[in-house]
């Protein structure tokens, strides 16, 4: 299994482009999320999704959008980029039977926006 | 807010235990405590979690105190590779955790 997927790894943006962070997992989980995270921060949840079709806001959703057609994927869109934007996004995943206790995360991705 | 207290940073001697305190005075009955840690600028990684009794895995101990009000993850022998942010987490979004800032732990040699 190769867990949990982020592409890209890095990324730079201008200012009001819009762009997906793909994330796809291949472990048959029901939830996945999104979290960012600032420099010398903790993790803040962004979106998360509890199975295909089914999303919901997490801490900071604003300027973010998310949609859940399969259940091996969970892209997060940025809509207008913004320099605040500029974070870490990491992507996590867990099965329902095992609750939210073990989640898997990818390795993220590095945003900057100029 | 993230509803637990931690320290921000602790230092341990390699070989020795690691004891990283918790503090979530204001938990819930039913809620659980989850331990995570991120290397570097990994994604986290899960550790152990508890409701009430002490907890042990392959990783680490948890103790939980009777009140529930505080926690304790112990490692037992840290090596190098145990320096890393480590979290305590107590509040969920439905499937989701919400973080705090963790405590930095660095073990040295």
């Amino acid at each position: 299994n190769a867990g949990v997927t982020q592409t890209p790894k890095f990324q730079v943006l201008k200012t009001g482009q819009s762009m997906t962070l793909q994330c796809a997992q291949d472990m048959n989980h029901e939830y996945m999320s999104w979290y960012r995270q600032d420099p010398g921060m903790g993790l803040r949840l962004i979106h998360y999704s509890v199975g295909a079709g089914i999303t919901d806001q997490g801490e900071v959703p604003n300027g973010y959008n998310v949609s859940r057609s399969t259940t091996e994927d969970f892209p997060l869109r940025l809509l207008s980029a913004a320099p605040s934007q500029t974070s870490v996004y990491f992507c996590a995943s867990s099965s329902a039977g095992l609750g939210a206790y073990e989640q898997y995360f990818g390795p993220g991705t590095r945003l900057t926006v100029t | 807010d993230a509803k637990t207290t931690q320290p921000p940073s602790m230092d341990c001697a390699e070989g020795r235990a690691a004891n990283l305190p918790c503090n979530h005075s204001t938990i819930s009955g039913n809620e659980y405590v989850y331990w995570y840690r991120q290397i570097h600028s990994q994604g986290p990684q899960y550790i152990i979690h508890g409701l009430k009794n002490n907890e042990t895995n392959e990783m680490a101990s948890l103790i939980i105190t009777e009140d529930r009000k505080s926690s304790t993850l112990i490692l037992p022998h840290a090596t190098l590779r145990d320096t890393a942010v480590y979290y305590c987490i107590v509040r969920v979004a439905e499937t989701a955790l919400i973080f705090g800032k963790g405590t930095t732990l660095s073990v040295s040699s």
